[in-house]
């Protein structure tokens, strides 16, 4: 099966600092999602970027598929950023459609 | 309020007695999956479904099984659980119509198996 490998493994950052965190997928996708985990357990949709980039306030992802990975940008990191970032990717194709693969995340820790 | 309930959150149990773990989501959505997530190893789909009647194994199904009578709920049943399914379920639904659809998870289920 498909194979995503999240870097750094952890990361701990200033408030105010700015982070790229890198998702590498071993085959080509036609999914590919970031998921947040907040410090209580919640997990949160942030985007779905298969291709191209995207913005959401302080948050970007660019996914460059044809080279096989995706970075998550964190701009002007606050305290409520903390937590751990997940990738996910599947690659549509007869009954593999729901298919979601993880990553193994990026722990990220925001001191004030 | 739109919201994936499941129950129990947490549980302690013993090798070999059968439980299950209920999902329901009041959102009517057409996916839903069950995930398991372990220290450095991120979240593992274990099943998944695309609509009533219709399931999908995921990465992990192995120990698990799931059945879908009911647009709304997607229970998880480990018949007889065992020391390596300690960890903690995570259920997801999402609209029909592809992944640009968000999902929307469940505040998780800590199962311990002794």
């Amino acid at each position: 099966g498909i194979q995503v490998e999240q870097s750094p493994p952890d990361l701990i950052l200033q408030e105010g600092a700015n982070s790229t965190l890198r998702c590498n997928f071993s085959d080509s996708v036609n999914n590919l999602q970031w998921f947040h985990q907040n410090p209580w357990g919640q997990l949160i949709n942030l985007f779905y970027i298969p291709s191209g980039t995207k913005q959401n306030g302080r948050l970007s992802a660019t996914t460059v598929a044809t080279e096989r990975y995706s970075l998550l940008y964190i701009s002007s990191s606050q305290t409520t950023d903390s937590g751990v970032y997940f990738c996910a990717v599947g690659n549509a194709g007869g009954t593999s459609y729901g298919k979601l693969t993880f990553g193994q995340g990026t722990i990220l820790t925001v001191h004030p | 309020e739109a919201q994936v309930t499941q129950n129990p959150r947490y549980l302690i149990t013993v090798t070999g007695k059968k439980l299950t773990v209920t999902c329901s989501q009041n959102m009517n959505h057409e996916y839903m999956s069950w995930y398991r997530q372990d220290p450095g190893l991120g979240l593992r789909q274990i099943y998944y479904s695309m609509n009533v009647e219709v399931t999908d194994k995921g990465d992990v199904p192995e120990g698990y099984k799931v059945s879908r009578k009911e647009k709304r709920n997607f229970p998880l049943i480990l018949e007889s659980p065992s020391p390596n399914q300690t960890s903690l379920y995570f259920c997801a639904s999402r609209p029909g119509g592809g992944w640009n659809q968000p999902q929307h998870f469940g505040d998780g289920t800590r199962l311990s198996i002794l």
